[in-house]
């Protein structure tokens, strides 16, 4: 089964820094781009940041540039998020997610259960 | 950056309408459109890719169309299952931001 779990989420101060986490399972990991896309609270999708199959084309949204970088570990089948200066408005659901053929702009067909992030003193 | 306005962004429905979601892109991305659907407490689910080709497993009463800077997502007979909230996405230019648009949440009348 085609499964991604993220996890990292949590309570977190504003300033302060997070690492999630996303576990891919049956399926090529590199083989494919993989995506970062969040939801706050009772609103609509965000695309956060991009990163293709060897990691060569990296690309993130003007909210959250400078302040958080993905990274993955083909190896390891994962993917990663590391969010540093985390403000208010980073809180949000945070999905991983899948392209459905191999390259960064193709259309998501795979998402994580999402892992919540809260920035809160 | 691309903006994507989807109209309405609530409707009311019954089962068995033909209900139609627009999407419009602030410049053209050619067929580089996706429509997504989300039930409450669930990641979205992938419908359509490059404007019209149907995502492998999705009942062929959803259909979308369009090319350039206008899209529709249409469900030929609404059924119950359908109640959701569906969101468009261009996928024209990466990088920058690979834009959701809104959304339009489907509820039953």
């Amino acid at each position: 089964e085609v499964q991604l779990v993220e996890s990292g989420g949590g309570l977190v101060q504003p300033g302060r820094s997070l690492r999630l986490s996303c576990a891919a399972s049956g399926f090529t990991f590199d083989d494919y781009a993989m995506h970062w896309v969040r939801q706050a609270p009772g609103k609509g999708l965000e695309w956060v940041s991009g990163i293709s199959w060897n990691s060569g084309s990296i690309g993130y949204a003007d909210s959250v540039k400078g302040r958080f970088t993905i990274s993955r570990d083909n190896a390891k089948n994962s993917l990663y998020l590391q969010m540093n200066s985390l403000r208010a408005e980073d809180t949000a659901l945070y999905y991983c997610a899948k392209v459905w053929d191999s390259s960064e702009n193709d259309a998501f067909d795979i998402w994580g259960q999402g892992t919540m992030v809260t920035v809160s003193s | 950056d691309i903006q994507l306005t989807q109209s309405p962004s609530f409707l009311s429905a019954s089962v068995g309408d033909r209900v139609t979601i627009t999407c419009r892109a602030s410049q053209g991305i050619s067929s580089y459109l996706a429509w997504y659907q989300q039930k409450p407490g669930k990641a979205p689910k992938l419908l359509i890719y490059a404007a019209s080709t149907l995502q492998s497993g999705v009942p062929s009463r959803f259909s979308g169309s369009g090319s350039g800077t206008e899209f529709t997502l249409t469900i030929s007979s609404l059924q119950p299952e359908d109640f959701a909230t569906y969101y468009c996405q261009q996928l024209n230019s990466y990088p920058p931001p690979l834009t959701f648009g809104g959304g339009t949440k489907v509820e039953i009348k």
